[in-house]
């Protein structure tokens, strides 16, 4: 199994602009999760779906966060507009039901926005 | 994650010692307990993780200890030697029947040569 895939692995951008990060869990997996990495605030829970269907999006810092899931093996996660306090490691990861199992994360998406 | 409290948030250690990296957390029907290790600029990689139907794990040189009671479980790593050095998180799911895994702070684990 290639394990969670994220893209890109690395983003600079200039505040304002459009930011997408794309994920493709592991193949079976129910569960998708996004995390945003500070040094600040550590690993953050952002949103995650089950069966493609958001959970719980509390963690979306604002308006300016999005994140959608089309089908069992493509999210994305969209930051519009981008600023520098976005700045972050954001790490897809997915897991297989029942509730409580392992969560594998994909290798991040390093985004910086100047 | 705010309802999971790690401590401490760095250990130093001399090749060898054991460390101990403790976590509490707040809701009394959690029933799972992993523990992650994230190395310089990688991903976090599950090392270790219980349930709460058993007070105790290990493997090789790791074990994990929960106390339901008192609502923490701490990770003990024995022998320790210089490519233990890393941030260990610890994990739980705040509300039972959700899947929403919530982090500790980090322990930055530095073991001395």
């Amino acid at each position: 199994d290639a394990g969670v895939i994220q893209s890109p692995r690395h983003e600079v951008t200039e505040m304002g602009q459009e930011v997408t990060l794309r994920c493709k869990p592991i193949s079976g997996h129910d569960y998708l999760f996004w995390y945003r990495q500070t040094m600040m605030r550590g690993l953050e829970l952002l949103i995650y779906f089950n069966n493609n269907v958001p959970i719980d999006d509390s963690g979306m810092p604002e308006d300016r966060f999005s994140a959608k899931m089309p089908n069992a093996s493509f999210s994305t996660l969209k930051i519009q507009p981008s600023e520098p306090r976005d700045s972050a490691v954001y790490f897809c990861a997915s897991s297989l039901l029942p509730s409580g199992n392992t969560i594998y994360f994909g290798e991040g998406s390093w985004l910086t926005v100047v | 994650g705010e309802n999971v409290e790690q401590h401490p948030s760095t250990l130093s250690v001399q090749e060898g010692d054991s460390a101990v990296i403790k976590c509490t957390y707040s809701d009394s029907a959690s029933n799972y307990f992993p523990w992650y290790k994230q190395e310089l600029g990688k991903r976090p990689q599950l090392i270790i993780d219980i349930r709460s139907n058993v007070g105790e794990k290990k493997d090789q040189r790791i074990a994990v200890t929960l106390n339901k009671t008192a609502k923490h479980f701490s990770l003990h790593i024995t022998e320790t030697q210089p490519e233990d050095s890393a941030v260990y998180f610890c994990a739980a799911i705040l509300k039972a029947g959700n899947n929403d895994m919530r982090f500790g702070a980090g322990t930055r684990l530095t073991v001395k040569p």
